[in-house]
């Protein structure tokens, strides 16, 4: 069973527009939720987390937004820049003992039309 | 400021063999992970260590697969007897203390022909 869902798998914006990446979890004991971008061949880079004592983190252009009582939550990129174009993966974790080990879900590859 | 490091980043083997990968994680970050990962998948979790401890490991870590972090410095990852199905990205990452984000390495490609 897949714990963290990420249901599009690609998405195509225009350069300058707002990119709107979503994903969804299952485990209520989850409360450390994490971006993290990802080109080929190389390793997941981090962009931006939420804790679930918040529903709202922004860092520059990122925001991350949490809906807890829906399970849900979305990066938003404003203004999308055509280096954005990546493969993002949602990833969640549970803090409160344990490895803290991170479940990621499938990705969503980001392409910003110039 | 060196990130994670891993080596080999490349390794073509033939079914059968053992192959060794290495991590360095970031200085004094005691907690490490691997985590392999497949085409059109996130990461999945392999194992996990604290200092050279290694406190969890998934069900994916099969007998033939072993980790060790002897000095609780670099960690290495060994897959013996490897096949077809052994092939992937294997990622390392790692993190200073409870609640931190973790940071990933470059990863090493496995292909097993």
């Amino acid at each position: 069973d897949q714990q963290v869902k990420q249901n599009s798998p690609s998405l195509s914006v225009q350069e300058g527009r707002i990119s709107i990446l979503n994903c969804d979890y299952t485990n209520s004991m989850f409360d450390y939720f994490l971006w993290y971008k990802k080109y080929p061949a190389e390793g997941p880079t981090f962009l931006i987390s939420i804790s679930s004592i918040k529903d709202k983190n922004e860092d520059g252009r990122f925001t991350v937004f949490l809906n807890k009582s829906a399970k849900h939550l979305s990066l938003h990129i404003v203004p999308s820049q055509p280096g954005d174009s990546a493969v993002y993966f949602c990833a969640a974790s549970e803090t409160q003992g344990g490895s803290e080990k991170l479940v990621f879900g499938k990705g969503t590859k980001l392409t910003v039309n110039p | 400021d060196t990130g994670v490091s891993q080596d080999p980043r490349h390794k073509i083997t033939k079914r059968g063999q053992n192959v060794t990968f290495r991590c360095d994680p970031i200085s004094e970050h005691n907690r490490l992970y691997w985590y392999r990962q497949t085409l059109g998948q996130g990461p999945e979790f392999l194992t996990y260590f604290q200092n050279e401890a290694q406190l969890e490991k998934s069900r994916l870590l099969s007998d033939r697969f072993s980790a060790e972090r002897p000095k609780g410095s670099f960690s290495t990852l060994e897959i013996q007897r490897t096949e077809q199905g052994d092939s992937a990205m294997y990622l390392c990452a790692s993190r200073l203390a409870r609640g931190e984000t973790q940071y990933f390495g470059p990863g090493t490609r496995l292909l097993v022909l």
